[in-house]
């Protein structure tokens, strides 16, 4: 198993410019998530999905949309560009068992950078 | 949201066991308690989970008190690889949705 996939590693955008975060996984996980990581801080929950079709915000939500048409992929999309959307981007994956959730599995993330 | 506090860093000597204390005085009654640790330039990485009391895997321990606002990673014998940030969580995933907070994380520096 790739565990959870994430492309591009690296990407710079012009503020205003508008791009998509790939993230996929092989592990048949029902819940995927997206969470932004800026320098020297703890992890934010941007958006999340509980099944394919099923998605909804987080914590820091804005200027983000994502969808789940597949249980494998989960892309984020960022609308518009902005010099404060600079943040490493981590998708994660987990599974459940009684409706409670288990570990969690971090993809290796995506070093944006917007000028 | 249960939000969590630990202290920003520690220091330690291999071999030594290292303590780190996440206080979640909001923790709801159906939060789990998971710790995750991360490299630099890399993911977090799933350390143990828990509920209450005490559970233990191959790596690290956790305790929990019974009013459960407050939680104990134990680590037995550091070794400098264990260098790293670690995060305590609160969260639960269920039919009332997906609520995960990290907090700021602990840098625990492991000395030779």
């Amino acid at each position: 198993n790739a565990g959870v996939t994430q492309t591009p590693k690296f990407q710079v955008l012009k503020t205003g410019q508008s791009m998509t975060l790939q993230c996929a996984q092989d592990m048949n996980h029902e819940y995927m998530s997206w969470y932004r990581q800026d320098p020297g801080m703890g992890l934010r929950l941007i958006h999340y999905s509980v099944g394919a079709g099923i998605t909804d915000q987080g914590e820091v939500p804005n200027g983000y949309n994502v969808s789940r048409s597949t249980t494998e992929d989960f892309p984020l999309r960022l609308l518009s560009a902005a010099p404060s959307q600079t943040s490493v981007y981590f998708c994660a994956s987990s599974y459940s068992i009684d409706r409670v959730s288990y570990e969690q599995y971090f993809g290796p993330g995506t070093r944006l950078t917007v000028t | 949201l249960a939000k969590t506090t630990q202290p920003i860093s520690m220091d330690s000597y291999e071999g030594q066991e290292v303590n780190i204390t996440c206080s979640h005085n909001n923790i709801a009654t159906n939060d789990y308690i998971t710790w995750y640790q991360q490299f630099p330039s890399q993911g977090p990485r799933f350390i143990i989970q828990g509920y209450k009391t005490k559970v233990t895997n191959e790596v690290a321990s956790l305790f929990i008190p019974a009013d459960r606002k407050s939680s104990t990673l134990s680590l037995p014998r550091v070794s400098l690889s264990d260098t790293a940030v670690y995060y305590c969580l609160v969260g639960d995933i269920g039919a009332g949705g997906f609520k995960t907070i990290f907090g700021a994380g602990t840098r625990l520096f492991v000395k030779a």
